[in-house]
């Protein structure tokens, strides 16, 4: 059974460009979050997705965005982006338990550093 | 969401139980408190988790408060694949993580 998977591992952008980082959740997972970690801190909570929507959202600004498909994977699309911008960002996946009540057992996976030159 | 207070380092002998302490005093009463852990370069992993009880599983005990202030996590018997950044989240809807307390298990 296959974890939580990120693509690419790496990535190296330049200031302005654009870019999308992919997740695949845990078999059985529908529930998706997505966390940015700059070196030596903790990670801080981007958004939620859930049934393809938005369900809760971190204070980042609207260049961050993303998108849940059918299948419950997701990306993350971050616009013009800034040198600040470079960490590591990790996707988490859950399932809900009941009422819509998300479970917050989080599986994360190892993450994609993200460079911006 | 409550926060959170944890020291930021501790070590703890190889064998050795390693008590990771956790001051939450503004905890509502439908929070969770839940542990995490990140070694290097990996993302984070569940540990455990309890609303009011103690818990314990193959991983580690959790030890709250009777008044739910505060938590303790236990690692019995430490090893230096413990070595890590241990989390210590209270959580009502969405997991906010701090800067937790760097444990390094020592030989």
């Amino acid at each position: 059974d296959a974890g939580v998977t990120q693509s690419p591992t790496h990535l190296i952008k330049t200031r302005g460009q654009q870019v999308t980082l992919r997740c695949s959740p845990k078999s059985g997972h529908d529930t998706v979050s997505w966390y940015q970690q700059a070196l030596g801190q903790g990670p801080q909570f981007i958004f939620q997705y859930y049934e393809e929507e938005e369900r809760q959202r971190g204070n980042f600004p609207d260049r961050f965005s993303g998108h849940q498909f059918p299948n419950y994977s997701s990306e993350l699309n971050v616009n013009a982006l800034l040198l600040g911008d470079s960490a590591l960002y990790l996707c988490a996946s859950s399932s809900v338990i009941g009422a819509g009540q998300p479970n917050e057992k989080l599986f994360f996976g190892s993450g994609t550093q993200l460079s911006v030159l | 969401d409550a926060k959170t207070t944890q020291p930021p380092s501790m070590d703890c002998a190889e064998g050795r139980a390693a008590n990771l302490p956790c001051n939450h005093s503004t905890i509502s009463g439908n929070e969770y408190v839940y542990w995490y852990r990140q070694i290097h370069s990996q993302g984070p992993q569940y540990i455990i988790h309890g609303l009011k009880n103690n818990e314990t599983n193959e991983m580690a005990s959790l030890i709250i408060t009777e008044d739910r202030k505060s938590s303790t996590l236990i690692l019995p018997h430490a090893t230096l694949r413990d070595t890590a950044v241990y989390y210590c989240i209270v959580s009502g809807g969405k997991l906010i993580f701090g800067q937790g307390t760097e444990l390094s298990v020592k030989p």
